[in-house]
C-alpha cells in the first residue's frame, strides 16, 4: 500500500441499506477526514479525526458515523442510506490537522 | 457565512496562459490551498499560500491577498493535461478546510 487505499470504488445500494466505506492510510499520519463531493459544489466535510481516538463532526455529518480505533483506518458508515447520500466520497489525510491533505481516489456511491 | 467563489469553467489553448481566481469570505483565515483533480480522481496539492505574494513551482504559480480576500492560480505553457478542475480551499479560524466547487479548465489545441 503507498499513501491512501478506499473501498469499494463504486457501489450501488438500495436505500434503507447499511453500508460502511473503508479508508486506510500507510503514511502514519494523525489526520484523517471524509468529504463528499456533488455537482456544482465544493467538497463538504462529513467528519474528521485529528488523531487515534478521537473523531468531530464537520459541516455535514448527519446520517454518517466514523470510528478511529488505530491510526491507518478511519471507515465511514451509513446506518441507514437515503437517495440523498449519493455522491463521491473522497477519504483524506495530513501528518496533522494543520498540514497539507492528501486524497483517496474516491468512492462513488449511488443510493436507489 | 463563509464563501470562496471561483469561475465554473475557462478555456484557453495549448501553449497559452490562464488565470484563475478565487475570492473568499471566511471566519478567519490560516492559508489558501489549490488543488488540482482531473475527471474521476482524487484532487491533487498544487500549492499553498499563507503570505501576502507569489509562490512560483514550475509552470505553476500562485497568488494571495489576504487583504482583498483574493488569490488566483497561473498557469503557463499549457499542456493538454492540465485539462482539469482547480479547486481552491482556504483554511479558517478552527483549521477547517472550506472548498470552492472548483474551476473546470478545458484547453484547446
Amino acid at each position: 500500500i503507498a499513501g491512501i487505499t478506499q473501498a469499494p470504488t463504486s457501489q450501488i445500494l438500495a436505500a434503507g441499506r447499511r453500508m460502511t466505506l473503508r479508508c486506510t492510510q500507510d503514511m502514519r499520519h494523525n489526520a484523517m477526514y471524509w468529504y463528499r463531493q456533488d455537482l456544482g459544489l465544493g467538497l463538504r466535510l462529513i467528519h474528521y479525526s485529528n488523531t487515534a481516538g478521537t473523531t468531530g463532526k464537520g459541516e455535514v455529518p448527519d446520517g454518517y458515523s466514523v470510528s478511529r480505533a488505530n491510526t491507518d483506518d478511519f471507515p465511514l458508515t451509513l446506518a441507514s442510506a437515503v437517495p440523498s447520500q449519493t455522491s463521491v466520497y473522497f477519504c483524506a489525510s495530513s501528518d496533522s490537522g494543520t498540514d497539507t491533505q492528501y486524497f483517496g481516489p474516491g468512492t462513488r456511491l449511488t443510493v436507489l | 457565512g463563509q464563501n470562496i467563489d471561483q469561475p465554473t469553467e475557462m478555456t484557453a489553448t495549448e501553449g497559452a496562459i490562464v488565470q484563475i481566481n478565487c475570492t473568499y469570505q471566511t471566519s478567519g483565515f490560516n492559508g489558501l490551498f489549490w488543488y488540482q483533480q482531473h475527471a474521476g480522481e482524487a484532487p491533487t496539492f498544487l500549492s499553498y499560500n499563507v503570505l501576502d505574494g507569489l509562490e512560483e513551482k514550475g509552470r505553476f504559480s500562485s497568488f494571495l491577498s489576504r487583504s482583498k480576500g483574493y488569490s488566483y492560480l497561473l498557469l503557463k505553457e499549457l499542456q493538454m493535461k492540465d485539462s482539469a478542475s482547480y479547486l481552491c480551499a482556504v483554511r479558517d479560524q478552527d483549521y477547517q478546510l472550506i472548498w470552492g466547487a472548483g474551476t473546470k479548465l478545458i484547453i484547446k489545441p
